[in-house]
């Protein structure tokens, strides 16, 4: 069974500050990687999706990375802003490329 | 679009009871999933449907469990009788094919 890994569990940073959020996995025959965000009490917002073809994904501040081969993801946030706090969530899906396999997330808070 | 879009966003419920969650799917996806989310075991898959069809229950914790997809754009999850350890978060989200996957803004389940 694949297993997801986020570390750190938590960060903290001053505003303005570029950071990396990373993802492993322990199965590289994936299919999908997939960035989440979860802000308390509420849903999950898809952030970016990498197919296993592809090596990056960017969506203006946030730029992520797949590195199959080594089983891991990071996801790169430029210029942090308070708004950006929040728990940012991992999950990779396999041959069925429909079943994604969550990490426990990093939860992120961006000091003002 | 609305969004993928659950009912209730809470629930208050006595052991024993039945309890039903339901699930309106973004109009168009083809892919339904239900997953539950708990501090103690994160972000679980517990069945998703193709076209209105399950494929795959196998993270369907027991038999007091069950889902629907009577359409395209209903689904429900049922408990019953439910219990305290069933109390989570309960996450509906939909796809198109293997694109990324969109969340609802979940049930919080409470079982007294």
């Amino acid at each position: 069974k694949q297993e997801v890994t986020q570390i750190p569990a938590a960060l903290s940073v001053p505003e303005g500050e570029n950071l990396v959020l990373n993802c492993s996995f322990t199965d590289s025959a994936i299919y999908n990687l997939q960035w989440f965000r979860q802000d308390p009490g509420k849903g999950l917002t898809s952030l970016l999706l990498i197919q296993s073809s592809q090596r990056e994904q960017t969506s203006g501040r946030l730029n992520a990375s797949l590195d199959k081969s080594s089983g891991r993801s990071t996801l790169y946030i430029a210029a942090s802003q308070p708004g950006d706090s929040a728990t940012y969530l991992c999950a990779v899906s396999g041959y069925n490329f429909n079943k994604f396999y969550f990490g426990s997330g990093t939860k992120l808070n961006v000091k003002p | 679009d609305a969004g993928v879009i659950q009912s209730p966003r809470h629930e208050v419920t006595e052991m024993g009871q039945e309890v039903t969650l339901r699930c309106k799917p973004i109009s168009g996806h083809d892919y339904l999933f239900w997953y539950r989310q708990t501090m103690m075991r994160g972000l679980e898959l517990l069945i998703y449907f193709n076209n209105n069809v399950p494929i795959d229950d196998s993270g369907m914790p027991e038999d007091r469990f069950s889902a629907k997809m009577p359409n395209a754009s209903f689904s429900t999850l049922k408990i019953q009788p439910s219990e305290p350890r069933d109390s989570a978060v309960y996450f509906c989200a939909s796809s198109f094919g293997s694109n990324e996957q969109f969340f609802g803004p979940g049930t919080r389940l409470t079982v007294l």
